[in-house]
């Protein structure tokens, strides 16, 4: 079955780079998928990234995949406090014609220090 | 702004009450999946409909139950409400050509006294 873990907390200096992991369990072709929640806000989409790729990056958004450890990072250069809210990891079987419902981890809270 | 609008924002209610949570997905979007935030299940998958039809089911209870109208706006309706229904319900839709990309709506506040 499909399983997503990752860390409660991460706190960083503002200016660094955050590293927010996540491993999964799932060793189907996938689609593994960066989420941010804002207090109060919906799931907002980040970047997601197929199990065939290594890597993708996005402006200060770099995604990096370890097939063979099933592990799933998402670094955030230049981390700013408006950075500061949980990501959720999460994980979807494609079963043809799109994804499926996604499979969250609890969702790491990124704090940002001054 | 995900484009996905869901009312209403809140909702107090009794146990054994029964409510219907409404969804409307982003223009273009065919597909309204359903999920569940709980601070101690996490988010979890309900349901997923695809232009009208159910196309994938998770951890719904029977007690809950989905549709998705031919306008394409779809409804959650709860039934028999029991303390631990109390959790944010959000609606996320996908485009056709796009159908891993899922957009998420800015959820329903449940709480069930």
């Amino acid at each position: 079955g499909e399983d997503v873990e990752q860390s409660l907390f991460l706190s960083v200096r503002e200016g660094d780079s955050s590293v927010i992991n996540c491993t999964y369990t799932d060793s189907s072709s996938t689609y593994l998928y960066w989420y941010k929640q804002e207090p109060g806000a919906g799931l907002q989409l980040l970047t997601y990234i197929f199990s065939n790729m290594d890597m993708k990056q996005d402006q200060r958004l770099t995604v990096l995949l370890n097939k063979k450890d099933k592990h799933l990072s998402l670094r955030i250069a230049d981390t700013q406090t408006g950075d500061s809210a949980i990501y959720f990891c999460a994980e979807s079987i494609n079963s043809g014609g799109g994804a499926d419902g996604l499979t969250f981890g609890k969702g790491t809270h990124l704090i940002i220090q001054p | 702004d995900s484009g996905v609008t869901q009312t209403p924002k809140h909702l107090i209610t009794a146990t054994g009450q029964r409510v219907t949570l409404r969804c409307s997905p982003r223009s273009g979007d065919l597909s309204v999946y359903w999920y569940q935030q709980s601070l101690d299940q996490g988010l979890q998958f309900l349901i997923q409909y695809y232009n009208g039809e159910e196309r994938a089911k998770g951890n719904i209870l029977e007690r809950f139950s989905a549709q998705q109208f031919p306008d394409l706006h779809s409804e959650l309706n709860l039934s028999s409400l029991e303390l631990g229904d109390s959790a944010l319900y959000f609606c996320a839709s996908s485009p056709p050509a796009r159908g891993l990309e899922q957009y998420f709506g800015p959820g329903t506040r449940l709480t069930v006294t």
